[in-house]
């Protein structure tokens, strides 16, 4: 069974600090990772996708890959209380059908 | 804009009843999926399509069949809605693999009460 885990939180972070979350995975041919965010009651938006190990950067956004770990994470910088959202963590295993397995999500909260 | 779109954000069905639920793309993606979303439990894959008239089933297909005779549209059918099947159901598309192309964009959702 290929497995994305998260912790489910809620993750609290003051209004301007850095939020961190993390999600680890059990099948180690995954090649693509996908954050998404979630707001109560909406759909799934993504915010980056990530292939390669090491840091990929995007405005207050940065997503991490270790494929040696099986480990991605996401730093929100800056946090605002527009970030208090749930944050799911996906990974592409199988190329050639798409199929992503998704983590149940963590819940972060900003405290202004 | 990828733009994903589901035919109804709030449904009540009665138990028993055959309840569509209607999924339309406008990006040309040959992929589609229907996912339910329940609290705890996250997002599962209930069925998938790969092209018109494919379909794979996903983790949970017990309950539920699809169909997809237009590149555009993919349906999920709940054949006799039971209570079980109260849920968030979401639809999403995605493009080739490649350069973020697997990327799933996702509809608004729908929310089912059976009641």
């Amino acid at each position: 069974q290929k497995e994305v885990e998260q912790n489910s939180g809620p993750l609290s972070v003051p209004e301007g600090a850095i939020a961190s979350l993390n999600c680890t995975y059990s099948d180690r041919g995954s090649q693509s990772f996908f954050w998404y965010r979630q707001y109560s009651g909406k759909s799934p938006e993504l915010i980056m996708f990530i292939y390669s190990n090491g840091d990929k950067e995007d405005g207050r956004f940065t997503a991490q890959l270790n494929k040696a770990s099986q480990y991605v994470s996401l730093l929100i910088r800056d946090s605002q209380p527009s970030d208090s959202a749930t944050y799911l963590c996906a990974a592409l295993s199988n190329f050639g059908n798409e199929k992503l397995t998704f983590g149940t999500g963590t819940r972060l909260t900003i405290i202004p | 804009d990828v733009k994903v779109t589901q035919s109804s954000r709030y449904l009540v069905k009665r138990t028993g009843e055959k309840v569509f639920l209607e999924c339309v793309q406008d990006m040309d993606h040959e992929n589609m999926f229907w996912y339910r979303q329940d609290p705890g439990l996250g997002l599962r894959l209930i069925y998938f399509s790969y092209d018109v008239k494919m379909k794979e089933k996903g983790d949970i297909p017990e309950g539920y069949s699809v169909s997809r005779e237009k590149k555009e549209r993919f349906s999920l059918i709940l054949e006799s809605a039971s209570t079980n099947q109260t849920s968030m159901y979401l639809c999403a598309s995605t493009g080739p693999t490649g350069a973020g192309q697997e990327t799933q964009y996702f509809g608004p959702g729908t929310r089912l009460l059976v009641l």
